[in-house]
């Protein structure tokens, strides 16, 4: 039980589908995270929420649409993706009411994305 | 732009020895993170150390932070073929507001 729990591990989906990613964590934390993990690359934050507020977004594509319901849940919804961005999705989250780099994160098992 | 980078990118060992990996930042810190990530899986946080801090200890692990020359060092001590993994250091900026920036990671092997 790593408290937070991606879903699907696997996805393949061509490049007309919507699909959604989903992220739940059960360690009452106020923050979540989306992370693009491609080969070879550093990882790369692309949307933060703390308390169900987004507070950053890294200039991502708007074929990539987060939603965060609750301070539990987070989702990526998907869309009109290209091949580059087949990759390893990861959610975290972290304590703090405030959004900082001063707390550990705490990562679900990802999502492996491959488009068509 | 990318704020720690890990050295050496991949090291191979034999199980017992010891496995150093440095990570180098350009910014000043807050803090500075170690991660693990085992193949297929998602990061694992290590150790946090502090600015303030210049070495701490969390059972085979030992991590040095020198702030005067931005480098920190992760050592694992009498390695086992468990450690093998990807290994990520992540620093934390001294603005508010600011996120982790995460490094490209160093492939440790692990050899029995």
């Amino acid at each position: 039980e790593t408290g937070v729990t991606q879903t699907p591990r696997h996805l393949v989906m061509g490049m007309t589908n919507k699909k959604s990613l989903k992220c739940e964590q059960h360690l009452g934390h106020n923050a979540m995270y989306w992370y693009k993990q491609s080969a070879k690359k550093p990882l790369e934050l692309m949307f933060v929420y703390s308390l169900e507020e987004r507070v950053e977004n890294n200039s991502v594509p708007s074929r990539f649409s987060p939603e965060c319901p609750n301070s539990s849940h987070l989702f990526l919804h998907l869309h009109t993706l290209q091949p580059e961005d087949s990759a390893l999705y990861l959610c975290a989250s972290s304590q703090g009411r405030r959004v900082t780099g001063n707390q550990p994160q705490h990562f679900g098992d990802g999502t492996r994305l491959s488009i068509l | 732009s990318q704020q720690g980078e890990e050295d050496p990118q991949a090291l191979s060992i034999q199980e017992g020895e010891n496995a150093t990996m440095n990570c180098s930042y350009k910014t000043s810190i807050n803090n500075l993170q170690w991660y693990r990530q085992n193949s297929g899986r998602g990061l694992v946080h290590l150790i946090l150390i502090r600015s303030n801090e210049r070495e701490k200890h969390s059972g085979r692990l030992r991590v040095t932070l020198d702030t005067s020359k931005k480098s920190s060092s992760l050592l694992i001590t009498a390695s086992r073929a468990a450690d093998t993994a990807s290994y990520f250091c992540a620093t934390g900026p001294n603005n508010a507001g600011n996120m982790l920036t995460f490094g490209g990671g160093t492939r440790l092997m692990v050899k029995p």
